[in-house]
Order: C-alpha cells, then sequence, then structure tokens
C-alpha cells in the first residue's frame, strides 16, 4: 500500500505570502505528527493530532502556523505570512497507534523556500 | 526535560569493517530511545526502539543498539557495513509523563559515508 504522502514537494514562496502544506497519512492511521528540518538539522516535533483532535500544538513557533485534520486523515498545516526562518523541510508522519513512542512513517517532506 | 547529543556529525567507515554511531541522552524520566535513518530522498525510516524491555535491541539491516542507563548512552553498531548504510542517522529521544506527552526529540543527526 501506499505510504505517508506530501505535496507539494516543492514551495518556493514569497516573503509575506501564505501557504499549505498537505499530508496524507497511511490510511487508517489515527496519529498524525507534522516536523519542522532546518537545514543540516534534526527534524523539530511542531504538532500532533490523535484523529481530529489536536492534542499537542507546543512546538509551533508562532501563531502564524495552523494545522487541521477535520475529518481524521488529510493534514493541513497553514504558514501565514510567511518569513524567510520559516525556509525549512516541513516533515509529516502517521503511526497506527496513539502516541509518538509508537513506529512513526515519513513521508518525504516538503522543501518550502521564503524568498 | 528531554535531549540527545549525538557526539559525531559525520563518520567514514570502509565497507566490511564495523559500524559504531555515538549518542548520550538526558532525560528525567525513563526515557524510550530510537534511531532513525534518512537517505536521500527519501523518508525518515526507524531503524530501532528501546521501550524499557531488553538494553540490546536488534533493529533491521542488521544494525543493534544497546541502552546503558550508566552511561545514559544509546549507540548504534553494526558488524559490517554495507554500500547501502550510507546515509544519515538520528538518535531520538521521548520521555512521557502522561500518555499524549509524548513528543520525540532528535538528535543533530550522523552522517555516514561507506568507502568502498
Amino acid at each position: 500500500g501506499a505510504g505517508v504522502s506530501q505535496s507539494p514537494r516543492y514551495k518556493v514562496a514569497k516573503r509575506g505570502q501564505d501557504v499549505a502544506l498537505r499530508c496524507d497519512p497511511i490510511s487508517g492511521h489515527v496519529s498524525l505528527f507534522w516536523y519542522q528540518q532546518a537545514l543540516g538539522q534534526g527534524p523539530e516535533f511542531l504538532t500532533y493530532f490523535q484523529n481530529e483532535a489536536q492534542l499537542d500544538k507546543s512546538g509551533l513557533p508562532s501563531d502564524r502556523f495552523f494545522a487541521e485534520r477535520p475529518e481524521g486523515s488529510v493534514s493541513t498545516l497553514k504558514i501565514q505570512r510567511t518569513q524567510q526562518e520559516d525556509s525549512a523541510v516541513y516533515l509529516c508522519a502517521s503511526s497506527a497507534e496513539m502516541g509518538a513512542r509508537t513506529k512513526q512513517f515519513f513521508g518525504p517532506g516538503t522543501r518550502l523556500t521564503v524568498l | 526535560a528531554q535531549s540527545v547529543t549525538q557526539l559525531d556529525s559525520h563518520v567514514s567507515v570502509s565497507e566490511g569493517t564495523p559500524v559504531l554511531l555515538r549518542c548520550n541522552y538526558s532525560s528525567s524520566y525513563s526515557p524510550s530511545l530510537f534511531w532513525y535513518v534518512q537517505h536521500p530522498n527519501k523518508g525518515l525510516q526507524l531503524l530501532l526502539k528501546y521501550t524499557s524491555a531488553a538494553t540490546l535491541v536488534k533493529g533491521i539491516n542488521g544494525f543493534e543498539a544497546e541502552f546503558k542507563k550508566s552511561e545514559t548512552s544509546f549507540h548504534l553498531t553494526k558488524p559490517s557495513a554495507h554500500m547501502s548504510d550510507a546515509a544519515e542517522y538520528f538518535c531520538v529521544v521521548s520521555e512521557g509523563v502522561n500518555f499524549g506527552n509524548e513528543k520525540l526529540t532528535f538528535g543533530t543527526g550522523t552522517r555516514l559515508t561507506i568507502i568502498p
């Protein structure tokens, strides 16, 4: 079966533009995670959904970042008024079980470049 | 608070020789520990995880790691390197006091190069 997919794979935005990044998790997976990976760094946690409930959004760097998963499957990460420091790879992961200590399956990421 | 330190940013070994990637962690509670691998243009993949069962954990592709609480270490090893092992490796810690509060904290990564 298909793994986790993300779209677009690459996104270039001008500073101040809004962007929306999509994640399609593995079908039936209850947990969904978003991470931000800056160049040369490890991924950093942004937010966690259990089905449609956003249980943890402590990693979102500012109120410009917003994530949703309205039907408990597809998720969208939205960044408003993008800044250069938002340039990074945004990773989505899903898991068949609840919680972060389970086996997470990662998508290929969306590389966001803010000019 | 939890954190993880990967002691080497780059490791180079010859094909067929042993691999050692070092990781030290800091955690206030009993942690779960993971190693993830990231091949170029591919998603992160779980190699192995430790969750308070056996201290020697075997993973995929011949990798294993040993949890040493006294040394707060979780080093990754493989007896014989293969060209396909060339990738970025991340050591990851998770401490969960309460269910649902179990975010993963990644290290900065170790790039493994295999010399033919």
